[in-house]
């Protein structure tokens, strides 16, 4: 089976700074996606961004952009100019083509004004 | 646009009742699922359905019976609850699999005395 490991539990970013999120996976498929969700204070999950393992072209959208190192199964998210709707706890995902998700552990994102 | 609505939003149980959590989408999503969302541990897919009439096991199953009769809906049944039960329930859906991106409800709160 499939696991996502988040290794840090919390991290804190001055805002206005840029802060590297880390996941990783371990799977023995080619064919699969990547994402990350946001859960802020209301609970709701968001879809921050994601990534399909056979494009190398790292995924980015507007602030946020990943680091995806398919043979390490590294999937680092980045968080630049960090505002304070930022704060959030953060969950990676994985995903294979016919199967559902699998979550990581989650890290909670604090931002200091 | 509702999109995934879970009620209730927050329950109590006393230990040994059964109540069943309502989920229902309004976006022809083929591909429902329910997760527990426990501290430390992420979100763990209890059971998922690709279409009416076809359900299956996730990873945590036991305790939980569900059902899909209609695109729509899909209600988890709790069948005698547990105070290991106690948990936040989040209800997805997703319009097929891999790349595609996961709605999910806003969560319900159960507790179990």
């Amino acid at each position: 089976a499939q696991t996502v490991t988040q290794s840090q539990p919390e991290m804190s970013v001055q805002e206005a700074e840029t802060v590297t999120l880390s996941c990783t996976y371990d799977t023995s498929e080619s064919d699969y996606y990547l994402f990350w969700y946001k859960q802020p204070p209301s609970r709701q999950m968001i879809l921050v961004i994601r990534q399909e393992a056979y494009k190398q072209q790292n995924a980015t959208e507007n602030r946020f952009s990943v680091n995806f190192q398919k043979a390490a199964k590294s999937f680092s998210l980045k968080i630049s100019d960090s505002q304070l709707g930022d704060a959030a706890m953060y969950f990676c995902a994985y995903r294979s083509w016919n199967n559902d998700m699998r979550f990581g552990a989650g890290t909670r994102l604090t931002v200091k004004p | 646009n509702a999109g995934v609505t879970q009620t209730p939003k927050f329950q109590v149980l006393k230990t040994g009742q059964s109540m069943t959590l309502q989920c229902a989408q309004d976006m022809n999503h083929e591909y429902m699922s329910w997760y527990r969302q426990d501290p430390g541990m992420g979100l763990r897919l209890i059971h998922y359905s690709v279409g009416a009439g076809i359900t299956d096991q996730g990873e945590v199953p036991n305790g939980y019976n569900v059902s899909r009769s209609t695109t729509e809906d899909f209600p988890l049944r709790l069948l005698s609850a547990a105070p290991s039960q106690t948990s936040v329930y989040f209800c997805a859906s997703s319009k097929g699999q891999g790349r595609t991106e996961a709605f999910f409800g806003q969560g319900t709160r159960l507790t179990v005395v």
